[in-house]
């Protein structure tokens, strides 16, 4: 069974402070899929960046870099110099490629960050 | 491109009614995804829907069922409501390839209450 675990329920920063969420999973499969999305109020879930099983390369794109490390199972994932707009809940999820993931991601319970001016 | 619309955005409903929501995919998208959301749960995947066959389908009772169109617009159906399906049900579209898992866009969601 996969499982994706976000033990950080809430994360406050002051604008400009950089945010890093973290995100452990587990999967059985050795292909697999790993996702973060943001859920402003208005509802509706932001896709923002895609990571294979096989890319372990780290990347940065524009204000957002994740730290993908296979070996500790760990997608953590950074905001840097925060915007009040930040404010919102993330999503780490992760899909495997068998027939019993087609078209599902598993979620973990999802980081609500607040950013004050 | 337009993307995932959902309707209707808001519904009202009393116990032992039944309600169907509504998913326009992106174009050419052929993957259709519903989630529910609930603070308790989560998000929980309902089904998955590609070329009109219902690929793969989650945790939950026979009462929650869904279809998809030659369009690839997709509708959900829940019978019998009870109070604990207040909650926000998502749409996702997905264009699958061929070894290979692509991102999933979310619809606004439709926010169902039961009372």
């Amino acid at each position: 069974a996969q499982k994706v675990t976000q033990a950080q329920t809430e994360i406050s920063v002051v604008e400009k402070e950089d945010v890093t969420l973290d995100c452990v999973y587990e999967t059985r499969d050795t292909t697999y899929y790993l996702f973060w999305y943001k859920q402003p109020p208005s509802g509706e879930l932001v896709f923002l960046i895609r990571r294979n099983s096989f890319d372990e390369q780290n990347e940065i794109s524009g204000r957002y870099s994740w730290n993908f490390q296979k070996s500790t199972s760990s997608f953590n994932f950074t905001i840097t110099a925060s915007q009040v707009v930040d404010s919102a809940v993330y999503f780490c999820a992760l899909s495997g490629v068998t027939t019993d993931s087609w078209g599902k991601l598993q979620f973990g319970a999802g980081t609500q960050v607040v950013v004050t001016p | 491109k337009a993307g995932v619309t959902q309707t209707p955005r808001y519904l009202i409903k009393t116990r032992g009614q039944q309600v169907t929501l509504s998913c326009s995919p992106i174009s050419g998208h052929r993957s259709v995804s519903w989630y529910q959301q609930t603070p308790g749960q989560g998000l929980q995947f309902l089904f998955e829907y590609f070329s009109e066959t219902q690929r793969n389908k989650g945790n939950f009772p026979g009462r929650f069922s869904g279809r998809q169109f030659s369009n690839s617009r997709s509708e959900m159906n829940v019978s019998t409501l009870e109070l604990g399906d207040s909650a926000l049900y998502l749409c996702a579209s997905s264009f699958m390839t061929s070894g290979q898992y692509n991102e999933q866009f979310f619809g606004p969601g439709t926010r169902l209450t039961v009372l």
